[in-house]
C-alpha cells in the first residue's frame, strides 16, 4: 500500500537561519508531488507542485523553493525564514491528474521565532 | 479563478444530532470534489471522493453530494458523535487545474 511520510513534525527556528523539510512516498511510482501551507485563519494554499523528478512547479512568489531529487522525494527549502513563514506544510501525492483523489501527510508545524 | 467557500465557518451540536455542511465553488468546470477532515495538529485524511460525473458518494454516516451546475456540494453527517469534532475541509479539482483548491473548512463540536 501507499504511504507518505513527512519529517519532522514540529520545528522551531529562527529569523534568518535556513529550513528543510522532507517528504517521501511509498509503494508507488512517479506521483505527483505537492506542498501546502496552511497558515493561521487562511485555508490550505498551494505552494509548489512537481510532476516529475526536477520539474517544480511555483504558485505564490515567496521565501521558499522546492526540489525534487528522486521520483518519491520532495523538499522544502529556504535560504533564510522570515516570520511570514510560520505554519503548518503538509505535502500530498496523487497519480496523474488526481481523479483518484489526494492523500496527504502528517504535516510539518512551523513556527519561526 | 477558482474561489471555494464553506458555511458555516463553525458549527456546535448536541450528540445524535444531523447535519449539513455546505461547500461552493465558482468555476463549475471541475475534474472532482473531495471532503477531507482534520484533526487539530494533524494532516489531511480524505472523506469522500466524488467525481463531476457523479452526484453523491457515501461512506457510512457521511453522504456527499454535487451539483456541479449549481458550484455546489454538501457533506452530510447523520447521527453525529463527539468523535465527529474536527475541521472539515472541501476542496476541488479543475478540469484545467493542476492542484486542489481548498475552503476554509468548518470547525465541528459535538458535545456529548
Amino acid at each position: 500500500s501507499q504511504t507518505i511520510h513527512q519529517w519532522p513534525a514540529t520545528l522551531v527556528q529562527p529569523v534568518g537561519s535556513p529550513l528543510s523539510l522532507e517528504c517521501t512516498v511509498e509503494g508507488t511510482s512517479n506521483p505527483n508531488l505537492y506542498w501546502y501551507r496552511q497558515a493561521a485563519g487562511r485555508g490550505l494554499q498551494l505552494l509548489f507542485y512537481s510532476v516529475g523528478i526536477g520539474q517544480i512547479s511555483s504558485e505564490v512568489p515567496q521565501n521558499l523553493s522546492a526540489s525534487r531529487p528522486q521520483d518519491r522525494q520532495f523538499i522544502l527549502s529556504s535560504k533564510k525564514l522570515l516570520l511570514s513563514d510560520s505554519g503548518f506544510y503538509l505535502c500530498a501525492w496523487t497519480i496523474g491528474t488526481g481523479g483518484f483523489g489526494y492523500t496527504f501527510g502528517s504535516g510539518t508545524r512551523l513556527t519561526v521565532v | 479563478k477558482q474561489e471555494v467557500t464553506q458555511i458555516p465557518a463553525a458549527l456546535s451540536v448536541p450528540e445524535g444530532e444531523n447535519l449539513v455542511l455546505n461547500c461552493s465553488f465558482t468555476d463549475s468546470a471541475i475534474y472532482n470534489l473531495q471532503w477531507f477532515r482534520q484533526d487539530p495538529g494533524k494532516g489531511l485524511t480524505s472523506l469522500l471522493l466524488i467525481q463531476s460525473s457523479q452526484r453523491e458518494q457515501t461512506s457510512g454516516r457521511l453522504n456527499a453530494s454535487l451539483d456541479k451546475s449549481s458550484g455546489r456540494s454538501t457533506l452530510y453527517i447523520a447521527a453525529s458523535q463527539p468523535g465527529d469534532s474536527a475541521t472539515y475541509l472541501c476542496a476541488v479539482l479543475g478540469q484545467a487545474g493542476t492542484a486542489l483548491i481548498f475552503g476554509k473548512g468548518t470547525t465541528l463540536s459535538v458535545s456529548s
